[in-house]
């Protein structure tokens, strides 16, 4: 079975700062992974997404993520936040027929002036 | 293309009544989805189109839900004398089978609010 656990639903940082979003996953099959964020009131946009290429994922608004097959783990990092990046953050795991998503609860970040 | 569109926006209704909700997915996408989030969770998967074919529901989908997509285009989604644990946002999304892939693209949602 798939799903994924993030660790801390509020996260807090000063502009300029590390932002740093656990994720953790299970998978029985090898895992396809996601990351996506939402604004208020508005759907889920993607982030960047792992397929078993590259370790490490670039995806857009400079945010990055690192897969630790060893860790079970997909954190999302971004060197330096900005206030636009106040958002909520979902980590997701592709089910193992393709056919939907399981996602974990979500993580708040605030970003502090 | 546009990208999913959702309507309504918005829908506040009386216990017991029911509501359909529309979504309009990518013109070239072959499948559709809907999801229900809730307050502080991840969007949970209700169901899935293939062209016109629903070909999975999930237990979340009630007898009091059903979801169409007649013409493998815009898909409704409606709930029959609706509760107040039915409030939330219903999310729609769409994708290429032929790209597994990739991502979903989704819409902004119709947020339901149960009175």
């Amino acid at each position: 079975a798939q799903s994924v656990t993030q660790l801390g639903s509020h996260v807090s940082v000063s502009e300029g700062a590390l932002v740093l979003l656990r994720c953790n996953y299970s998978s029985s099959v090898p895992p396809y992974l996601f990351w996506y964020v939402q604004y208020p009131n508005q759907g889920l946009q993607l982030l960047l997404k792992y397929t078993s290429a590259a370790t490490l994922v670039k995806g857009i608004n400079g945010f990055e993520a690192e897969f630790k097959k060893s860790e079970t783990s997909f954190h999302l990092t971004k060197p330096s936040a900005h206030m636009s990046d106040a958002a909520e953050y979902f980590c997701a795991v592709r089910g193992y027929n393709f056919n939907k998503f399981y996602f974990g609860s979500g993580t708040k970040l605030n970003v502090k002036p | 293309d546009t990208g999913v569109s959702q309507d309504p926006r918005h829908k506040i209704t009386k216990r017991g009544q029911n509501v359909t909700f529309r979504c309009d997915p990518i013109s070239e996408h072959n499948r559709l989805y809907w999801y229900r989030q809730t307050l502080g969770q991840g969007p949970e998967f209700l169901t899935y189109f293939q062209n016109e074919a629903q070909l999975e529901k999930s237990r979340l989908l009630s007898d009091r839900f059903s979801a169409e997509r007649p013409k493998g285009s815009f898909s409704t989604l409606e709930i029959q004398r609706t509760e107040q644990g039915d409030s939330a946002m219903y999310l729609c999304a769409s994708s290429l089978a032929e790209t597994p892939f990739d991502g979903y693209t989704f819409g902004s949602g119709t947020r339901l609010t149960v009175v």
